[in-house]
């Protein structure tokens, strides 16, 4: 049980160019989510899937687009990277436990710089 | 609008003793989710508790508890004896019921847990 998995941990970009963040879980979760966290600051949510086949904007979503593939993965991508998107990439999963309370899991994050 | 406060930008505390970070929150929405997570040195993000706005009893969970009150719109992380691996940010969010699955985050506590 690998929980939230994340590729790649590392990337440099130049501006310009598009790359696409992969995010699996393994735990059947419904919902899924891509953050993005600057220095000092708080998570910011870029994208959310509340289930299979849908995904929904949240408030930093502009230079972005996502595909929810399947249950088990939503994938980040950037079509013309920008160095204000130079970052720390979070993906999430969450559902609920049987006692009714949400839980949420989180990848190890992927750090983006882009030049 | 939803907005998360949290104003101790850090905090000091003696192992083996309790420490509380306040979280504030302001929003609408008639039922909300609170959302407690610990991120440290390392950079991975790690739930730890959740609270319902219509839970009848605060949470708890293990050495974590979240003092809820409601009227005053505040869900302060309470962490009984603390431990030098305690020392990390901590970061508040909230989910409302009008905001689909998205969350929102504050800017985080910074924790040092001292010999």
């Amino acid at each position: 049980n690998a929980g939230v998995t994340q590729t790649p941990k590392f990337q440099v970009l130049k501006t310009g160019q598009s790359m696409t963040l992969q995010c699996a879980q393994d735990m059947n979760h419904n919902s899924m989510y891509w953050y993005r966290q600057d220095p000092g600051m708080g998570l910011r949510l870029i994208y959310y899937s509340a289930s299979e086949g849908t995904t929904d904007k949240g408030e930093v979503p502009n230079g972005y687009n996502v595909s929810r593939l399947n249950k088990r993965e939503f994938s980040l991508r950037l079509e013309s990277a920008a160095p204000s998107q130079t970052s720390v990439y979070f993906c999430a999963s969450s559902d609920f436990k049987p006692n009714g309370k949400k839980t949420q899991y989180f990848g190890p994050g992927t750090r983006l710089l882009v030049l | 609008a939803q907005k998360i406060t949290q104003t101790q930008p850090g905090m000091f505390v003696q192992e083996k003793e309790a420490v509380t970070l306040d979280c504030t929150y302001d929003t609408s929405d008639p039922s909300y989710g609170l959302f407690w997570y610990k991120q440290p040195s390392s950079g991975e993000m790690i739930f730890l508790i959740y609270q319902g706005s219509y839970d009848q009893q605060n949470a708890t969970e293990g050495r974590y508890s979240l003092n809820f009150q409601k009227a005053r719109k505040s869900a302060n992380l309470v962490i009984s004896a603390s431990q030098l691996g305690d020392s990390a940010m901590y970061f508040c969010a909230m989910r409302g019921s009008n905001t689909g699955n998205q969350f929102y985050f504050g800017t985080g506590t910074s924790l040092t847990v001292i010999p």
